[in-house]
């Protein structure tokens, strides 16, 4: 596709279920990365991945979460035994490379609702 | 802790006038400054960058200066019109580094008829 897919595009879950959220970055892009910006406020940095290192988890706000990355390409980030504090909209964004013009592309989200 | 501090977090600007948001980072390893601009119900699109061996970009009547000496920048929408009203972010890499990318908390324009 042309531009970084997320899906679900919404997501309503029951508390203590898991659930799995997809993201699929631009072709070519090695850098990825997950945020997560709750209603009317920032970017929270969750994790972030490039190429072929460590990805840099540092901003996963519990160990309920976790992220992974197959293959370079699909990233899946996964929230276990929800919480009503984890609603939210989960953003995706892929870069190229380390260097010039490193524009980080955003996917349209997906909005996670625990009930 | 906030890689990169911006203010305000609303601004409310008349037609016509200027809209001014800034930021202000720690981190000197830093070397390429965007800024994102979020329509509701949409993921955040650049809207312009800079690169610290500049102290202004323009493109159109989006200005960002930067201050490298006192670790800030600043995003100045000149001739602010209705379409403008969106979320602002600032953000901050270090693109020759750990390249990550780190986001201000945003700044809500509304730019009033």
């Amino acid at each position: 596709g042309a531009g970084v897919s997320q899906s679900p595009s919404n997501k309503v879950t029951e508390k203590g279920k898991d659930v799995e959220l997809r993201c699929d970055p631009i072709s070519g892009h090695t850098a990825l990365y997950w945020y997560r910006q709750s209603l009317g406020q920032g970017l929270e940095f969750l994790i972030y991945f490039q190429g072929n290192s460590a990805p840099d988890k540092s901003g996963l706000p519990s160990d309920r979460f976790s992220a992974e990355r197959t293959g370079g390409s699909v990233s899946t980030l996964t929230i276990q035994r929800t919480q009503q504090e984890d609603s939210a909209v989960y953003l995706c964004a892929s870069s190229r490379a380390r260097g010039m013009s490193t524009e980080a592309f955003f996917g349209q989200g997906t909005r996670l609702t625990v009930v | 802790q906030q890689q990169v501090k911006q203010s305000p977090q609303s601004l409310i600007v008349q037609k016509g006038g200027i809209s001014i948001i800034n930021c202000a980072y720690e981190n000197t390893a830093f070397d390429y400054f965007p800024w994102y601009q979020q329509f509701p119900g949409k993921g955040p699109a650049l809207l312009i960058a800079i690169r610290p061996d500049v102290s202004e970009k323009k493109e159109g009547r989006f200005t960002i200066s930067f201050n490298k000496s006192a670790k800030q920048f600043s995003l100045h929408i000149m001739d602010s019109q209705p379409g403008d009203s969106a979320t602002y972010f600032c953000a901050a890499q270090d693109q020759t580094g750990a390249n990550n990318l780190f986001f201000g908390t945003g700044t809500r324009l509304t730019v009033i008829p």
